[in-house]
């Protein structure tokens, strides 16, 4: 049962554009989504975070929006660039623990 | 410098045998986690531990086994017993809700 959903495996945007990564999730007990960026045979690294007592957070170019009505979460990096190209995992964890249940990762890839 | 290392980065191993996988990290995090990651599937929790001499089966913990004798060190070794142990396994500490993942082993079994 997967829990949290990252129903398109791959976007392709153009530089200077604004890419959207999407999230859905299951269980209402999540409260803290977070989202990670992955390079090829590298760990991934964190990029930003939100409670559920929020719904934006803006940090630079990234910002994640939450709807909890919708259980959905999206992902904006405004303008995209070429670096950005990587796979994206949403993420998401209740209460005062550390475990994380992940998405199964959206390939972006912001071309030239 | 602080963070977490996972090593090898490449393992090749024959069918049949275990091999254990290393993973350190001198963040001071107690909470310490393995994950695996396959195409199209996203990262898969293996086991978790929260403190030293503790630790938790994930959601695949079948195949494999881990100790935490240490707060430093998390080793996974997978078994024989592991029907598909060829994949991208991830390490990671956390702390305050946020994981810091090391940098990966890939494991190739044949």
């Amino acid at each position: 049962d997967q829990q949290v959903k990252q129903n398109s495996p791959s976007l392709s945007v153009q530089e200077g554009r604004i890419s959207i990564l999407n999230c859905d999730y299951t269980n209402s007990m999540f409260d803290y989504f977070l989202w990670y960026k992955k390079y090829p045979a590298e760990g991934p690294t964190f990029l930003i975070s939100i409670s559920s007592i929020k719904d934006k957070n803006e940090d630079g170019r990234f910002t994640v929006f939450l709807n909890k009505s919708a259980k959905h979460l999206s992902l904006h990096i405004v303008p995209s660039q070429p670096g950005d190209s990587a796979v994206y995992f949403c993420a998401a964890k209740t209460g005062g623990g550390n475990k994380l249940t992940f998405g199964t990762g959206t390939q972006l890839k912001v071309e030239l | 410098d602080g963070g977490i290392t996972q090593s090898p980065k490449y393992l090749f191993r024959k069918e049949g045998q275990n091999v254990t996988l290393s993973c350190e990290q001198n963040l001071n995090h107690d909470a310490m986690y393995w994950y695996r990651q396959d195409p199209g599937q996203g990262l898969r929790l293996i086991y978790y531990s929260q403190i030293v001499n503790d630790f938790q089966k994930g959601d695949i913990a079948e195949g494999y086994s881990v100790s935490r004798e240490k707060k430093e060190s998390f080793p996974l070794t997978v078994t024989s017993a592991q029907k598909n142990p060829t994949a991208f396994y991830l390490c990671t500490s956390s702390i305050f809700g946020e994981q810091y993942f090391g940098p990966g082993t890939r494991l190739t079994v044949t």
